[in-house]
């Protein structure tokens, strides 16, 4: 969708490297979700953020959602293999639950 | 714990023939929906619904119906499916926002030749 950019496209880097992925969006947020896929499966529910300045973090994984610039950003500590995968940002931006979704980033750990 | 469960999984259909994709909660969730997922598009809106009896277009609605009889129940048609419509499909359900999680079925591969 134009209304919410992600990048990058593709990242790849070595184990044990930090790496961030961001996603802008063209309309304020009431809601930015993040979800991480492999492959031929479904979608597994990371994070949500609603607040403006919120953070939230699960094990190794970091989100923030910076509402003045209407961006979010995931942030990966340590990267492992079981971290590969397409990650999603998908955002509510009618306060209705009906989210948009970025192009995804296709990320890629190099042992 | 099922959750948002689709079926089928995987389906190959030739253009013109219709069919019926289903997505069944069991969270007695109120907002269902059903997204497709295109390569390099992301994924779009297709139709959705905030309870039993209402339901909404989304972004492509185009060539899908939906009905929501029961709360549990979202099934997505296809009446004459086109080459076009070849994508992955995923339903989704959520309690009513704000701020709730969204779970996601586990996708159906639709094939039309």
């Amino acid at each position: 969708s134009q209304e919410l950019e992600q990048s990058p496209q593709s990242l790849i880097v070595q184990e044990g490297k930090n790496l961030t992925i961001n996603c802008t969006s063209s309309k304020t947020l009431y809601g930015l979700y993040w979800y991480k896929q492999k492959y031929g499966e479904g979608l597994i529910f990371l994070m949500m953020l609603q607040k403006g300045g919120e953070e939230k973090s699960h094990e190794k994984i970091t989100a923030k959602l910076d509402e003045k610039k209407q961006q979010s950003s995931l942030h990966i500590t340590a990267s492992q293999p079981s971290h590969a995968g397409i990650y999603l940002c998908g955002a509510d931006i009618q306060g209705a639950q009906k989210l948009v979704f970025g192009q995804g980033t296709r990320l890629t750990i190099n042992p | 714990n099922a959750g948002v469960t689709q079926t089928p999984k995987f389906q190959v259909l030739k253009t013109g023939q219709s069919m019926t994709l289903q997505c069944a909660q069991d969270m007695n969730h109120e907002y269902m929906s059903w997204y497709r997922q295109d390569p390099g598009m992301g994924l779009r809106l297709i139709h959705y619904s905030v309870g039993a009896g209402i339901t909404d277009q989304g972004e492509v609605p185009n060539g899908y119906n939906v009905s929501r009889s029961t709360t549990e129940d979202f099934p997505l048609r296809l009446l004459s499916a086109a080459p076009s419509q070849t994508s992955v499909y995923f339903c989704a359900s959520s309690r009513p926002p704000p701020g709730n999680t969204i779970y996601f079925g586990e996708g159906s591969w639709l094939t039309v030749v």
